[in-house]
């Protein structure tokens, strides 16, 4: 397996500009997390899945903040309109039952 | 949703001494598991440890676990200038439903040649 796969790797957009990231968890595992990551703020979880079902999404910063799984193989994170607080790296994450989360290289965002 | 806090938030020690990270959470818990993080990659999975463990090994890794404190601890022994990065635990609940993994903002460890 090639692991969980992000696209892109880096994403420079223009402030007001819709962004959508990608992620292919790995197959067979059940649950896909989005994360962001900064300096200030660490590690945050933004949202997870589970059986392709939104769990929680508390994590979600506002309602430009957006996911979707619309099958078991693939997921969206979309923020639309864009803002220049938004630039961080932005990882996706799965794992099956009990085991341990396996992530993706991450998304470099940048908003200018 | 479960959330290990590390600490400390820094340590720099030298190549060949021993490091040690400790992580603390607030409700009870299925697992709890360490990653580490390279600087500009992913999260990697290092040692996960059961509720039901007190202590796991894996190579120069050494993982404690203690319930009743809800704390951690990661063990480096014979540290190496490659095992500089930020270290991170996360806690699986144990409500059995479908939780997701929160980490706290890490131990960067600095291994000095």
């Amino acid at each position: 397996d090639a692991g969980v796969i992000q696209s892109p790797r880096h994403e420079v957009t223009e402030m007001g500009q819709e962004v959508t990231l990608r992620c292919k968890p790995i197959s067979g595992h059940n649950s896909l997390f989005w994360y962001r990551q900064t300096m200030m703020r660490g590690l945050e979880l933004l949202i997870y899945f589970n059986n392709n079902v939104p769990i929680d999404d508390s994590g979600m910063p506002e309602d430009r903040f957006s996911a979707k799984m619309p099958n078991a193989s693939f997921s969206t994170l979309k923020i639309q309109p864009s803002e220049p607080r938004d630039s961080a790296v932005y990882f996706c994450a799965s794992r099956g039952a009990n085991t341990e989360a396996f992530f993706g290289q991450g998304t470099r965002l940048t908003v200018v | 949703s479960q959330q290990g806090e590390e600490d400390p938030q820094a340590l720099s020690i030298q190549e060949g001494e021993n490091a040690t990270m400790n992580c603390s959470y607030k409700t009870s818990i299925n697992n709890l598991q360490w990653y580490r993080q390279n600087s500009g990659r992913g999260l990697v999975h290092l040692i996960l440890i059961r509720s039901n463990e007190r202590e796991k090994h894996s190579g120069r890794l050494r993982v404690t676990l203690d319930t009743s404190k809800k704390s951690s601890s990661l063990l480096i022994t014979a540290s190496r200038a490659a095992d500089t990065a930020s270290y991170f635990c996360a806690t699986l609940g144990s409500g059995g439903g479908a939780d997701g993994l929160t980490f706290g903002k890490g131990t960067h460890l600095i291994i000095q040649p």
